[in-house]
């Protein structure tokens, strides 16, 4: 099974801040990583696929990049609707595995 | 639009069974795979099954084998999740999610993401 571990756990930002999130797959994923947003009681929101595509109706201030073990979400500049929980996704193996997470909570 | 959207949830006590369902509408359902994910309670995201297009395939989570049964009926746009043998730690949010090609293939992302539906199990 793939590992994937995000860091930091938790991320206190103010808004207007540039954001920077990172996943570390313990092994190589290519570029089969996705990235997805999580807010409380609201339905889990894909954000990136193929490690850096916007999915449609992204706004251009998130970007991704990365490829094999080590990937970055990048929030350019933080907006209130942004404050959730970000998950990365790999889909190069089976079992499909996510990241613990990276909480972004306001400063 | 693209729309998923689960139920069947509730309270179930330990060993019990539990059938979810998610209708889907806005896509043609039998030509993409479909997969459960569930969130438990103060934790992360956890893949619990995956589905082809067909029906013809299926995967599971090590969690899920021999417990849980993935299924599609193609005709009602509807897939399902047949849980058996409940357990405490299969307490969570079970959200269904539409993959993004039919099996084969680098295309297990998932979008979008129904509202999910909690399942509790407690006696």
């Amino acid at each position: 099974e793939i590992v994937m571990t995000q860091s930091p756990a938790t991320l206190s930002v103010s808004p207007g801040e540039r954001v920077t999130l990172s996943c570390r797959a313990s092994q190589s994923v290519s570029s089969n990583l996705a990235w997805h947003q999580l807010k409380p009681g609201q339905a889990p929101r894909l954000l990136i696929y193929g490690a850096s595509t916007r999915a449609t109706g992204i706004p251009a201030r998130f970007s991704g990049s990365g490829s094999g073990t080590e990937f970055t979400l990048t929030i350019s500049s933080l907006q209130s609707e942004d404050f959730a929980v970000y998950y990365c996704q790999q889909y190069n193996n089976w079992p499909l595995t996510f990241g613990g997470g990276t909480e972004v909570e306001i400063k | 639009e693209v729309q998923v959207l689960e139920s069947g949830g509730g309270l179930v006590q330990p060993g019990g069974s539990l059938r979810l369902s998610c209708a889907a509408s806005g896509f043609t359902f039998s030509s993409y795979a479909m997969s459960w994910v569930r969130q438990a309670p103060g934790k992360g995201l956890e893949w619990v099954s995956t589905i082809s297009g067909s029906g013809a395939d299926a995967t599971y989570a090590d969690s899920a084998k021999g417990r849980f049964t993935i299924s599609r009926e193609n005709s009602k746009n509807t897939l399902y999740l047949q849980m058996n043998s409940l357990r405490g730690d299969d307490t969570a949010v079970y959200y269904c999610a539409k993959d993004q090609g039919a099996w084969h293939g680098y295309f297990h992302w998932f979008d979008p993401w129904g509202q999910g539906t909690l399942v509790t199990v407690s006696s």
